[in-house]
């Protein structure tokens, strides 16, 4: 039972493009979502995060757009640096949780010089 | 201030045999989660406490077990190792037990034989 789901394998996008990562969950209860993004031989770092009662949260060059209804997050980098090359994981806390993280599988983002 | 550190980095075991994995929480942090990510999918959750006491327990079977300790310093134990253990074991910790933002320690990557 995938509750967050993170449908693109893989993205790659030219350096100072947008890049858009996406990603669906099913679970009504979730009402924190996060970004964490991961390089080789590290742990995930957090990225971004988005409570349930906004729509977008901006951090610098990374936007988090939630769309409650469709049940859809997405994040924007703009603009695209290849220092941004990395795994990028959604994941999403709710209810009764007490903070457990529930993580789509990844999207490996390249930006190519 | 240190972030959240484990030991062993790399463990190779051979199957049927057990293993222990050690994480130091960030200081002040009194919840350490546990997570298994297998490559190409993202971390599942295994384990949370806090304040010594189990308050999570993800769908892992009964080979695996932890405890914490009066420093706040966690165990992953495992028995029985089968070759599917294989995988990057994550330690993560936060201030206390609600929806918020785990901070993660770069893994012992347990390869079994």
């Amino acid at each position: 039972d995938q509750q967050v789901k993170q449908n693109s394998p893989s993205l790659s996008v030219q350096e100072g493009r947008i890049s858009i990562l996406n990603c669906d969950y099913t679970n009504s209860m979730f009402d924190y979502f996060l970004w964490y993004k991961k390089y080789p031989a590290e742990g995930p770092t957090f990225l971004i995060s988005i409570s349930s009662i906004k729509d977008k949260n901006e951090d610098g060059r990374f936007t988090v757009f939630l769309n409650k209804s469709a049940k859809h997050l997405s994040l924007h980098i703009v603009p695209s640096q290849p220092g941004d090359s990395a795994v990028y994981f959604c994941a999403a806390i709710g209810g009764t949780s007490y903070g457990k993280l529930t993580f789509g599988q990844g999207t490996i983002l390249t930006v190519h010089p | 201030d240190a972030g959240v550190t484990q030991s062993p980095t790399h463990l190779i075991k051979t199957r049927g045999q057990q293993v222990t994995l050690r994480c130091s929480p960030i200081s002040g942090h009194k919840s350490v989660s546990w997570y298994q990510q297998v490559l190409g999918q993202g971390p599942q959750f295994i384990f949370q406490y806090y304040e010594k006491e189990e308050r999570g327990r993800g769908n892992f079977p009964d080979r695996f077990s932890a405890r914490q300790f009066p420093n706040y310093s966690s165990e992953l134990n495992v028995n029985a190792l089968l070759l599917g253990d294989s995988a990057l074991y994550l330690c993560a910790s936060k201030p206390g037990q609600g929806n918020e933002k785990l901070f993660f320690g770069s893994g012992t990557q347990l390869s079994v034989l």
